[in-house]
């Protein structure tokens, strides 16, 4: 049964680089046809969808997002990584990330919370 | 930027039943699938319904979904106290080639 589990730095500080990598246990993150996503929430409000990529490597971002957003898959580490740069404090939020089929998510990671502060 | 538009709250007593709207457009709901998902306080949300109205192995079918042109919507019925969460719906939107989410709806049991 494949599970999913967020790593990284809990505090970033402003206008630097958000870094988080999602580890794929319990199957190989290219086996099936699968997208892997991250998604996050502030505090209190709703799910924002940040983008996704294939194992192939190609990608699909939230346009809102897209010129701060690189998500990257890593085969051989069977993980998958976002990077977000230039954050504010408006990026502070808990990261999830979470695997995609049929055009919905079942798996999901536990999420991480990130803190954009200095 | 949720694009898709929720009641911000419904209730009910235990036992009974409560729906929870999604309305989309032609660039989303209409178009592509919907799917629908519960969170409950401080944990990742969990899938109850994909593909407009199938439900995951271990969903019960208390949970239901349907969808209607530009309008999707959730069916809990046999309301439980554990029911209390907010839900989420989702689908893609065609236009920004990116997944949107709807504004939320937490349900409350009365």
């Amino acid at each position: 049964q494949v599970q999913l589990q967020e790593s990284g730095p809990g505090l970033v500080k402003p206008s630097q680089t958000l870094s988080l990598t999602c580890i794929v246990s319990g199957g190989s993150i290219s086996s099936g046809s699968f997208y892997w996503s991250w998604i996050r929430q502030p505090a209190g409000k709703g799910l924002e969808w940040i983008g996704r990529i294939y194992t192939s490597g190609s990608t699909n971002y939230n346009p809102s997002l897209k010129s701060r957003v690189t998500i990257s898959v890593d085969t051989s580490k069977n993980q998958f990584s976002l990077k977000l740069t230039y954050v504010t404090a408006a990026d502070t939020a808990v990261y999830y990330c979470a695997r995609e089929i049929s055009s919905s998510w079942l798996v999901w990671g536990q999420g991480t919370l990130v803190t954009v502060s200095s | 930027q949720s694009v898709l538009t929720q009641p911000p709250s419904v209730s009910a007593a235990p036992g009974q039943k409560v729906t929870i709207s999604c309305s989309g457009s032609s660039s989303n709901i209409e178009k592509t699938y919907v799917s629908w998902y519960q969170q409950l306080p401080g944990t990742a949300p969990k899938l109850l319904i994909y593909d407009n109205n199938q439900r995951p192995s271990g969903i019960p079918d208390r949970f239901s979904g349907s969808k209607s042109g530009t309008s999707a919507t959730l069916g809990i019925t046999g309301l439980q106290t554990g029911d209390e969460a907010d839900y989420y719906c989702a689908a893609w939107d065609s236009s920004l080639s990116a997944y949107v989410f709807g504004t939320g709806t937490k349900v409350t049991v009365l």
